[in-house]
């Protein structure tokens, strides 16, 4: 089983709510990832969640809060956000562990499609 | 310097013919992976293949194959009796063991076009 889930697959919100973004997988994978991709574009990686701790931040604006509640869920925590971030958000996980990272496969979930009014 | 590089925008084939989508890459840790993905307008990034540095055989899996070389630091993903399912964006990723910290690298990807 290759499954990641992800809850919404659609979300509407203003600029002033809060949002949460859920992303669960069963693989026993120790490395979970969010990831941006606008249209026709390819992913840009977000943040990197290795063994539930924060290990990578590509210095993305705090109005995006990442949380690693427990090795199979990641959420992420929306405020504040700007029109220009509506995307489709991606997350990920893979094996840790196992040799190099470059033989770890990311699985992807089937995303979130945000739209910020 | 741009580490994937995905050089067709767009392709057309025609079904149940193969094509060929291209991939060439810059990396100088010896080791490093390299994956193809499916994405669909549905959004969600479907693992292909993989090839790792020191295989030495070409990766295959069902009607896709990897064409890899080394030394020509290429990895093209060939896509044999194309169906209209195929029709997705298609994107080449790169890991490496030992630099950028393991990120994946994406190129720009392919629109794959099947035409009945």
């Amino acid at each position: 089983d290759t499954e990641v889930t992800q809850t919404p697959k659609h979300l509407v919100m203003g600029m002033t709510n809060k949002k949460s973004l859920k992303c669960e997988q069963h693989m026993g994978h120790r490395a979970m990832y969010w990831y941006k991709q606008k249209a026709k574009k390819p992913p840009e990686l977000m943040f990197v969640y290795s063994y539930e701790k924060l290990s990578i931040n590509e210095s993305v604006p705090s109005r995006f809060s990442p949380e690693c509640p427990n090795s199979s869920l990641l959420n992420l925590h929306l405020h504040a956000l700007q029109p220009e971030d509506s995307a489709l958000y991606l997350c990920a996980s893979s094996q840790e562990g196992q040799g190099g990272l470059g033989q770890e496969t990311q699985y992807f979930g089937p995303g979130t499609r945000l739209l910020v009014l | 310097a741009q580490k994937i590089t995905q050089t067709q925008p767009g392709m057309f084939v025609q079904e149940k013919e193969a094509v060929t989508l291209d991939c060439t890459y810059d990396t100088s840790d010896p080791s490093y992976g390299l994956f193809w993905y499916k994405q669909p307008s549905s959004g969600e990034m479907i693992f292909l293949i993989y090839q790792g540095s020191y295989d030495q055989q070409n990766a295959t899996e069902g009607r896709y194959s990897l064409n890899f070389q080394k030394a020509r630091k290429s990895a093209n993903l060939v896509i044999s009796a194309s169906q209209l399912g195929d029709s997705a964006m298609y994107f080449c990723a790169m890991r490496e063991d030992n630099t950028n910290a393991g990120k994946s690298t994406f190129g720009d990807g392919t629109t794959l076009t099947v035409k009945p």
